[in-house]
């Protein structure tokens, strides 16, 4: 039982720089989202989708891009990386949206911009 | 807009006793859910129990249960018999009924230490 496997679980980035961090899972969820976790701050949602081909925006998208090609896959993409980017990113996925059953989280991905 | 407030940053409790932790949120909307996560340090979050407004009875799950006060729209955790494995952060969550989104609105969480 995979689940959410989120890829990689740490990462240490310059000002500047550009990474993907990978998300998938094989429970043929419709919805997937990305989260951030800052101190003091609980999860904040940056971006989620309810099926392939579709995308929309979250409280804190700014900075980030993503795209969903098929159902399993949900890459989060950091085009320049900023310090204000250094986080821990979650992705979580439920059977579709509007379904208030449990939302599936992977286990977190620590992101540290220098 | 919701918001969720977790007014306990940290709370100690004794193995084997029982601790209750506090949530308070603000909407303006009827129906919805209500979440409590467990984060222990491997960092995955795991649902504990969830809530529907609409539901008077409170949910229970095993050693969890909640204290859903839908009128002053409070819902806290309670943890008995507590145990070493409870030691973890645990968040508050809401999200509104048949929500497009399915955005889930956080507190700040309450860092539980369960002592030997």
């Amino acid at each position: 039982n995979a689940g959410v496997t989120q890829t990689p679980k740490f990462q240490v980035l310059k000002t500047g720089q550009s990474m993907t961090l990978q998300c998938a899972q094989d429970m043929n969820h419709e919805y997937m989202s990305w989260y951030r976790q800052d101190p003091g701050m609980g999860l904040r949602l940056i971006h989620y989708s309810v099926g392939a081909g579709i995308t929309d925006q979250g409280e804190v998208p700014n900075g980030y891009n993503v795209s969903r090609s098929t159902t399993e896959d949900f890459p989060l993409r950091l085009l320049s990386a900023a310090p204000s980017q250094t986080s821990v990113y979650f992705c979580a996925s439920s059977y579709q949206a509007g379904f208030t059953g449990e939302l599936f989280f992977g286990e977190g991905s620590r992101l540290t911009v220098l | 807009a919701q918001t969720v407030t977790q007014s306990q940053p940290e709370m100690s409790v004794q193995e084997a006793e029982t601790v209750t932790l506090s949530c308070t949120y603000d909407t303006s909307e009827s129906n919805y859910y209500l979440f409590w996560y467990k984060q222990p340090p491997s960092r995955q979050m795991i649902l504990v129990i969830r809530q529907e407004a609409y539901k008077q009875q409170n949910a229970t799950e095993n050693r969890f249960s909640v204290n859903f006060q839908k009128a002053a729209k409070s819902f806290s955790l309670k943890i008995s018999d507590s145990q070493l494995g409870d030691t973890a952060m645990y968040f508050c969550a809401f999200m509104k009924h048949s929500s497009a989104t399915n955005k889930l609105i956080f507190g700040t969480g309450t860092l539980l230490a369960v002592q030997p």
